[in-house]
């Protein structure tokens, strides 16, 4: 089976426009879950998505959202950009029971200037 | 809410010795999972090991194993045999159970494997 994929894997972006970076799961996967890694904060969930509908969000402000496709392929949009978002973002999915396990993708490095 | 701390931000090992990662976390969930992740320097987070907490049998995968202690709200990783390429970030992580795929992480340990 294919990975998780993500893309683009790297996006450069100027404080205040918007960006939309987008996941697709392993095959067979419904639920898909967001995470930001900065060397400040660490690993800090954003997110996760199961079957089109969000199941768990973290603290994060309303600037950042997603969305889930009905083939399970996920989205997350950050709005006004601000230099603090600068981060690798990663997505990880699992088939949505309680006993599996995550796998990640790549991820995508976002440098807001 | 889950917590997980990782006291060591750096350890260095000679190749072919064996090192152990401390991880100890908190949580209020009676069900929940444990893991170990391995982040390289490409960024790819990949699953090293997990362990279910209803489990008492200390979860082993080739090289790696962990020293599960649920009352004392430990899990270590042992690493024999190290090899380069297990120069990594290693992060622990928890994860309540039922439904919730919320990943708590560490703040991870650097770990260099020298030739």
């Amino acid at each position: 089976k294919a990975g998780v994929t993500q893309t683009p894997r790297y996006l450069i972006k100027t404080r205040g426009q918007q960006v939309t970076l987008s996941c697709s799961p392993i095959s067979g996967h419904r639920s898909v879950s967001w995470y930001q890694q900065t060397p400040g904060q660490g690993l800090q969930f954003l997110f996760e998505y199961f079957s089109e509908t969000q199941r768990n969000k973290g603290n994060f402000p309303g600037r950042f959202s997603g969305r889930q496709f009905s083939n399970s392929r996920s989205e997350m949009n950050v709005s006004t950009l601000e230099l603090g978002d600068s981060a690798l973002y990663l997505c990880a999915s699992t088939a949505g029971q309680h006993t599996d396990t995550q796998y990640f993708g790549p991820g995508t490095r976002l440098t807001v200037l | 809410a889950q917590t997980v701390t990782q006291s060591q931000p750096e350890m260095s090992v000679q190749e072919a010795e064996t090192v152990t990662l401390s991880c100890t976390y908190d949580t209020s969930e009676s069900n929940y999972y444990l893991f170990w992740y391995k982040q390289p320097p490409s960024r790819q987070m990949i699953l090293v090991i997990r362990q279910e907490a209803y489990k008492q049998q200390n979860a082993t995968e080739n090289r790696f194993s962990v020293n599960f202690q649920k009352a004392a709200k430990s899990f270590s990783l042992k690493i024999s045999d190290s090899q380069l390429g297990d120069t990594a970030m290693y992060f622990c992580a928890s994860r309540a159970n039922f439904g919730n795929e919320k990943l708590t992480f560490g703040t991870g340990t650097r770990l260099t494997i020298i030739p």
